[in-house]
């Protein structure tokens, strides 16, 4: 069965330091990669997304995640933190063309000015 | 705003009671899909439904069912609730099946069981 692992549990980072939050995925065909995000009070949507091609995707508000193949990750980089990206970050993977999108157990981020 | 509304945003009740969540997808998506969310269990898959029919199930408990409608609203029942069915209980929409691609969330349904 596909599993995902996010092992940071809680990240705590001041303004402006650099972001990795690592992800692990269990499942030995295609999948498609994912990471959600969710802000406090607020439901969870889509940062970036990986299906194939270029293994460095791009998401929105300045996040990067690299799928790494035969290390069988998708870590979420950012390279200067604001405030603002305080939020909950969920890793997800669907196995190709299922609809089970598994999520992984979430990495809570917090930012201090 | 995700387009996804669910109802009712809180919900208490008392152990052994039954509940109905409700979830209208996004105008146009097909697919709805369950999600629970507790502490200790993370994020998990319970069903997915499309155009009225099951397509995927995931860690559904047998007191638990589904179902999707002509009008493509789904409804989650709850039944012969235990405490540690108290949870987050999101829906969520997409336009397709298979290669999904981004779904689109509700803010969830908390519900606490006593």
């Amino acid at each position: 069965a596909q599993s995902v692992s996010q092992h940071n549990h809680h990240v705590i980072l001041s303004e402006a330091a650099s972001l990795e939050l690592g992800c692990n995925y269990s499942y030995g065909g295609t999948v498609n990669l994912f990471w959600y995000v969710q802000y406090p009070g607020q439901h969870l949507q889509l940062l970036l997304k990986y299906f194939s091609g270029d293994p460095l995707v791009k998401g929105i508000k300045g996040f990067e995640a690299e799928f790494i193949k035969s290390k069988f990750s998708f870590n979420l980089r950012k390279p200067s933190v604001q405030w603002s990206d305080t939020a909950e970050y969920f890793c997800a993977v669907t196995a190709y063309n299922t609809d089970k999108l598994i999520f992984g157990t979430g990495t809570r981020l917090q930012v201090f000015p | 705003d995700s387009g996804v509304t669910q109802t009712p945003k809180h919900l208490i009740t008392a152990t052994g009671q039954r509940v109905t969540l409700r979830c209208s997808p996004r105008s146009g998506d097909l697919s709805v899909y369950w999600y629970q969310q507790s502490l200790d269990q993370g994020l998990q898959f319970l069903i997915q439904y499309y155009n009225g029919e099951e397509r995927a199930k995931g860690n559904i408990l047998e007191r638990f069912s589904a179902q999707q409608f002509p009008d493509l609203h789904s409804e989650l029942n709850l039944s012969s609730l235990e405490l540690g069915d108290s949870a987050l209980y999101f829906c969520a929409s997409s336009s397709r099946t298979g290669n999904t691609g981004e779904l689109f969330f509700g803010e969830g349904s908390r519900l606490t069981v006593l």
